[in-house]
């Protein structure tokens, strides 16, 4: 069955690098949009972008300076890395599949990261 | 950039009691809208896309309507499992970015 699986340290520093990783197993990434979506402790869901598999990218307006999010088809995983963090950077990061209209229909379990010095 | 505003907030209901969530658009959108749902310690599952399908799996108390700028998800008898967050989604037709809505929470009278 498909699954996601979200890696990468879980405490990061201020202004540093926040670097996650998702792991797709069960079906293969060249199709469809793969999804990163942040959920900071008891607040709603905030997307952060996605990429499609041959590799374009759309981000959140309000993150777009700090992100990038890639892909790599060989290991079938694709990737989140958020620069200059900060304490509002602290959430729980969902990776997850996006088919446009059909909707984001598998996701990871999700990765707290803690950004704290 | 289309908000998305969800209503009520929380909602208190009891099990057999019929639930409607509202998500109203800033603009008019296309039927790109999805629905999910949230337990505690849950990633978000997928509950209905294109405003009113049905994901795989979930059950035919769940549906949804709407277009336009108004859309409602309708839970027709709860559950004590269907307690949780709702979040509507929707997607701009290009480039195609995501927008959620701020949840609304189902919880047991």
């Amino acid at each position: 069955q498909v699954q996601l699986q979200e890696s990468g340290p879980g405490l990061v520093k201020p202004s540093e690098t926040l670097s996650l990783t998702c792991n797709v197993s069960g079906v293969s990434i060249s199709s469809y949009y793969w999804s990163w979506i942040r959920q900071p402790l008891g607040k709603g869901l905030e997307w952060i972008g996605h990429i499609y598999y041959s590799g374009s990218t759309n981000y959140n307006p309000s993150l777009k300076s700090r992100v990038t999010i890639s892909v790599d088809t060989s290991n079938n995983q694709f990737s989140l890395r958020l620069r200059s963090v900060t304490a509002a950077d602290t959430a729980i990061y969902y990776c997850a599949r996006y088919r446009g209209v059909l909707g984001a229909d598998y996701w990871g379990q999700g990765t707290l990261v803690t950004v704290s010095s | 950039e289309i908000v998305l505003t969800q209503s009520p907030a929380i909602v208190s209901l009891s099990p057999g009691d019929s639930a409607t969530l509202s998500c109203r658009a800033s603009q008019t959108i296309t039927s790109d809208l999805a629905w999910y749902q949230q337990k505690p310690g849950q990633a978000p599952r997928l509950l209905i896309y294109e405003a009113s399908n049905r994901a795989t799996g979930i059950p035919a108390r769940f549906s949804g309507s709407g277009s336009g700028t108004d859309f409602t998800l309708t839970i027709s008898s709860l559950e004590p499992e269907d307690f949780a967050v709702y979040y509507c989604q929707q997607s701009s037709n290009w480039p195609p970015l995501l927008t959620f809505g701020g949840g609304t929470k189902v919880e047991i009278k």
